[in-house]
């Protein structure tokens, strides 16, 4: 069945460095979405991508979605403290076009 | 506007024992319910999900159980709990009819089974 990876599955940063995050899929996808889940939280919807190729930007994060619909990437630039928790992509596609949680890169920032 | 209340917020169970896990959704009508579980450090495997009342979807085979008695109404439950159902248990919903659309999300129930 489809499967959706991330890596890394965990990231510490200091501070005002950049982080990425990767999200693959085995299969073509017709969306994308993005979720930060604080820690001790809930998963929070952050965008979601459709077109092939697409970048968003969210003030200091970028998503992009693959040319082949079949990966994606959320680049933070120079973090905060703010941006700890774990990042989750979502990707619904394969022969039942259910959404299927990629498993999660936990991010973090050190002061 | 839309809100999701889910609880409780955490409960210790031992083994054996039933389990009932509510959600309700406000401020919206005839949405999309889904209840997904998280183990520690993990991501996120659905577990049912649910296009109007009375009309579940199960898509893992396990211990639980779920119904829609109401619209905006969704409950888990488990007649006999298993040490393996210990996790992270969200309630979502969507507006999305095809499955694939943004999930709002409740703020969760952590359940411990000893």
């Amino acid at each position: 069945g489809q499967q959706v990876m991330q890596i890394p599955q965990y990231q510490h940063v200091q501070e005002g460095e950049d982080f990425t995050t990767y999200c693959n899929s085995s299969t073509t996808l017709s969306n994308i979405q993005w979720y930060k889940q604080r820690p001790g939280g809930h998963p929070v919807f952050l965008i979601q991508l459709v077109k092939s190729g697409e970048v968003k930007k969210q003030k200091r994060l970028t998503f992009q979605f693959g040319e082949a619909k079949k990966n994606s990437s959320l680049h933070i630039t120079a973090t905060q403290t703010t941006d700890v928790g774990t990042y989750f992509c979502a990707g619904a596609g394969g022969a039942t076009n259910k959404l299927i949680f990629g498993t999660g890169t936990l991010l973090a920032v050190q002061p | 506007s839309q809100t999701i209340h889910q609880w409780p917020a955490t409960l210790v169970q031992p083994v054996g024992s039933p389990l009932s896990l509510e959600c309700t959704v406000e401020g919206t009508s005839n949405p999309n319910l889904y209840w997904y579980r998280q183990a520690a450090g993990r991501g996120l495997q659905l577990l049912f999900y649910s296009v109007g009342i009375g009309q579940i979807s199960s898509e893992v085979p396990q211990n639980l159980s779920a119904s829609r008695p109401q619209d905006r109404q969704f409950i888990l439950s488990s007649k006999k709990l298993l040490l393996s159902d210990s996790g992270f248990y969200l309630c979502a919903w969507s507006w999305d009819r095809t499955n694939t659309g943004e999930l709002f999300f409740g703020e969760g129930s952590r359940l411990t089974v000893l």
